[in-house]
């Protein structure tokens, strides 16, 4: 069925330290997946996204990882800053649909001091 | 930065009255979106739109909702007769295809509350 989930709800890190935020689908037919960041108030912002035929891509600080064989999902920040702090999901776009995202549940990274 | 805007930010209705949730696009993209937001829980898709008429739409966007490009640059959300379950924040966001690597831009919500 149609199901991307989060392993974990909350995650606190250390100002500087690397965070790793991940995710399990369950839908094989997914063409892309997308990162999305939300503060508070604040609709969801666009981070980076993937495709399917990936296992890896780089962005600013960012980096998602795609394994396929486990349907698992990572989002990597590296050297996390205070505005970081946010709650983070992963979303899917299921092949041949009208780009309709699917989100998972959301992660909230706390980064502290 | 071109950016989706939504009005109002907050709306406070009555139970059973209307309400249209108004959003305009970034401006030069051609697919449109609605999704709401449960207080506490993840983002759902309501409904997609390009070239004047409905792509897709889920379970959520039954009779009561419909959606309308009335201009050049404005995408409403009308829901007929609210409920208080319709409570939510709901999200406008568009893009410039439908293409996975054309990411939807989203606006910052209107919180609608229903009494």
């Amino acid at each position: 069925g149609e199901s991307v989930g989060l392993h974990l709800p909350t995650l606190s890190v250390q100002e500087g330290d690397n965070s790793i935020i991940n995710c399990a689908y369950s839908n094989s037919a997914s063409d892309y997946f997308i990162w999305y960041k939300q503060e508070s108030g604040k609709g969801p912002q666009f981070i980076i996204d993937i495709r399917s035929n990936m296992d890896k891509r780089q962005g600013q600080r960012v980096t998602v990882l795609l394994n396929k064989t486990v349907k698992h999902l990572s989002l990597q920040i590296a050297a996390t800053q205070p505005g970081d702090s946010a709650v983070y999901f992963c979303a899917e776009i299921l092949s041949g649909g009208y780009n309709k995202l699917i989100f998972g549940a959301g992660t909230r990274l706390a980064v502290h001091p | 930065e071109p950016e989706v805007t939504q009005t109002p930010s907050h709306q406070v209705t009555q139970m059973g009255q209307e309400v249209i949730l108004r959003c305009v696009p970034i401006s030069n993209h051609l697919y449109f979106y609605w999704y709401r937001q449960i207080l506490g829980q993840k983002v759902e898709f309501l409904v997609s739109f390009y070239n004047n008429e409905i792509s897709e739409k889920s379970e959520i966007f039954d009779d009561q909702f419909s959606v309308e490009r009335p201009d050049g640059s404005n995408f409403t959300l009308k829901i007929r007769s609210t409920k208080l379950e319709d409570s939510a924040m709901y999200f406008c966001a568009s893009s410039a295809g439908r293409r996975g690597d054309q990411p939807q831009h989203f606006g910052d919500g209107t919180r609608l509350s229903i009494l």
